[in-house]
């Protein structure tokens, strides 16, 4: 399996707090993903990383802030959690840009906002 | 706008009743078509990727073939460890690369 751990597993939390996500790789893999998973939905992309401070925004990103200081971490944050931020939420890593290769999925955060 | 879309949404298959899932797609400039497979409460798992119209790929009881509209995912004689959600993936648009999932097909073996 792929080196990705995703912190933490399961959290709770209220409308209006911040509330910070991490994915952490150990495979020195250049590209990172955020996506989050709801029903009747495909997996939608929030963010997404080339590099070390090189980040950009995906299909979905109103509301999510990311930041890559280091190869290996890739933090997603929501300045102000609201209900309908409720959801799984997967990092993924590729050696390549997206869509071309492979992507390596983490176990997912289920966040629920209350 | 690219489209996908997966059918059915939900399957129920006798252990070695012999089937396919469809993956249709809309797109501009595919790069590459690949299937996932997700198992309750973990990442979607890579299983094939497909690029170019008539590309089989196969692995134990799964085989993955592509046209320029549709893929399709056959599952041979399967058992109830292949039950999951099999998750689709279109890669477009050169340039601005781009992912797009369809919402997947749950399979459940019945032993």
């Amino acid at each position: 399996d792929a080196g990705i751990t995703q912190s933490p597993r399961h959290k709770v939390t209220e409308t209006g707090t911040p509330v910070t996500l991490r994915c952490h790789q150990t495979e020195n893999h250049r590209y990172m993903y955020w996506y989050r998973q709801d029903p009747g939905h495909g997996l939608r992309l929030i963010h997404y990383s080339y590099g070390v401070k090189d980040t950009d925004k995906g299909e979905v990103s109103d509301g999510y802030s990311v930041s890559r200081s280091k190869t290996e971490d890739f933090l997603l944050t929501l300045e102000s959690a609201t209900s309908s931020q409720t959801s799984v939420y997967f990092c993924a890593i590729s050696t390549s840009p997206l869509g071309d290769e492979k992507l390596f999925f983490g176990s997912g955060t289920q966040l629920s906002v209350l | 706008e690219d489209q996908v879309t997966q059918s059915p949404e939900a399957l129920r298959l006798q252990e070695g009743e012999s089937s396919s899932l469809n993956c249709s797609y809309t797109v501009s400039g595919l790069r590459g078509l690949f299937w996932y497979r997700q198992d309750p409460g973990k990442g979607p798992e890579f299983l094939f990727t497909l690029y170019s119209a008539g590309e089989e790929k196969e692995k134990e009881r799964l085989k993955a073939t592509l046209t320029k509209k549709e893929s399709f995912l056959h599952i041979t004689a399967p058992k109830p460890e292949d039950s999951a959600t099999y998750l689709c993936a279109v890669g477009t648009n050169f340039g601005n690369e781009k992912l797009t999932f369809g919402t997947g097909t749950r399979l459940t073996i019945i032993p």
